[in-house]
């Protein structure tokens, strides 16, 4: 099947400095990727639809210029933290979009877990 | 998207089939059935999805009612490593469309 990876796969920063996170579609093209977040026994919650090529679509109550995402070619989309908080700390999972049978697949990464101190 | 309904939590014992159900009396005619699993600190997994047939494929079955309303999930011969949360999600596709994730069911496959 598909494979999705993410970078890096944990990561511990300080309150007030910047994370990356890079989602890869390791073995197919995705023209859409989607960011989710994940708290502590809860459900993912999709926090932005990202197309490559252009801007980001923000669920709401997601701030555009505190998550930036970046989906700069077919294989590769990019979260970035800003001025991280403790409150920020959480599960970050990306999932790809492909062609399949019967319509598109979504395939998920292993998820970047975020500890903000 | 419409709304799935599922139980909390089910048990299972090792080499039984395991049978995980999902309401979803509102949903239309273009929305597909897709099942999604999430074992501890690990992205999701995509296990199956259907239209109106039943499907089949190395991982389960899909069972689809025929007025659509409810489906079930089948594992046929359950192992602990089956142990994680199921996630039943009601969705159009052909648009690449965002999933909405609700609360799934938690299995549990003990000896």
């Amino acid at each position: 099947g598909a494979v999705v990876s993410q970078h890096p796969s944990r990561v511990i920063c300080k309150s007030g400095t910047s994370v990356k996170i890079e989602c890869r579609s390791l073995d197919f093209q995705a023209t859409t990727m989607f960011w989710y977040r994940q708290f502590p026994k809860k459900s993912l919650m999709l926090m932005a639809t990202s197309n490559e090529g252009s801007k980001a679509t923000y669920e709401q109550g997601v701030e555009k210029d505190k998550f930036l995402i970046n989906h700069a070619s077919l294989t590769l989309s990019t979260l970035t933290v800003t001025s991280a908080h403790p409150e920020d700390s959480s599960f970050y999972i990306c999932s790809a979009s492909t062609p399949g049978q019967g319509g598109y697949e979504q395939y998920f990464g292993p998820g970047t877990r975020l500890t903000v101190t | 998207d419409a709304k799935t309904t599922q139980p909390t939590s089910m048990d299972c014992a090792e080499g039984r089939a395991a049978n995980l159900p999902c309401n979803h009396s509102t949903i239309s005619g273009n929305e597909y059935v897709y099942w999604y699993r999430q074992i501890h600190s690990q992205g999701p997994q995509y296990i199956i999805h259907g239209l109106k047939n039943n499907e089949t494929n190395e991982m389960a079955s899909l069972i689809i009612t025929e007025d659509r309303k409810s489906s079930t999930l089948i594992l046929p011969h359950a192992t602990l490593r089956d142990t994680a949360v199921y996630y039943c999600i009601a969705d159009t596709t052909g648009t690449a469309s965002k999933l909405t994730f609700g609360t799934g069911t938690r299995l549990q496959v003990t000896l």
